[in-house]
């Protein structure tokens, strides 16, 4: 009964490759975002989108793409690997965009490109 | 332009201890503001928030934050610390006008037994 689950949980992958993380809530929530964290731990935030719509668009590499195929499901697919990619990727759902709502985080996926 | 400060890198306290985890912040209008926790390879966990009403919120675990509009702070505390507090804290700022949330850099709380 996870509320908010990611997979893969690890993924090591050679530079240059195209590898794509999943997230689902069963919450019920209507806005999902994803966020980066660094090594040094600082969390920046990526994308976001409320019931399938891209709300949040932050400036990162066109390499990076999500797509949101239902409210419950937000995936972050990347093309084009490179080392800087490296870093743990959380995915979190809040219940609305608007509200003072907090946000519910998943475990996280540890990317390693080598 | 937002922002939120967390002026110290790492706080470290003994067990039993109180413990104080600062947070300044910078909106336009009132905020909305949170504190979360996050344990070693494991993802955020909401602690807090302050949305409007009495300037102390109680959250999760015996956390207790203060809310001050004067000094723009929203330090976060506990009366007796635990050597499971231990972890890294994040606080979080919403302005009221938009619905993105402005992330502190973090705190690493370090409890000696």
């Amino acid at each position: 009964d996870t509320a908010v689950s990611q997979t893969p949980k690890y993924l090591v992958t050679q530079m240059g490759n195209d590898k794509s993380i999943k997230c689902e809530q069963n919450l019920g929530h209507d806005t999902m975002y994803w966020y980066k964290q660094d090594s040094k731990k600082f969390l920046k935030i990526m994308f976001s989108y409320n019931n399938k719509e891209l709300i949040i668009n932050e400036t990162v590499p066109n390499r990076f793409s999500p797509k949101s195929p239902d409210k419950a499901h937000l995936n972050l697919h990347i093309n084009s690997l490179e080392l800087g990619d490296s870093a743990v990727y959380f995915c979190a759902s809040s219940q609305d965009k608007s509200k003072a709502y907090e946000q519910y985080f998943g475990p996280g996926t540890r990317l390693t490109v080598t | 332009a937002q922002s939120v400060a967390q002026p110290e890198d790492q706080v470290n306290v003994a067990e039993g201890n109180p413990l104080t985890v600062k947070c300044t912040y910078s909106v336009s209008g009132n905020p909305y503001l949170f504190w979360y926790v996050q344990y070693p390879n494991r993802g955020l966990q909401f602690l807090l928030k302050y949305i409007t009403g009495d300037n102390l919120v109680k959250g999760s675990y015996g956390f207790e934050a203060e809310f001050n509009k004067s000094q723009t702070s929203f330090h976060l505390k506990k009366p007796s610390a635990l050597v499971s507090d231990s972890a890294l804290y994040f606080c979080a700022v919403r302005d009221r006008s938009n619905y993105q949330l402005i992330w502190g850099a973090g705190t690493k709380l370090i409890i000696k037994p």
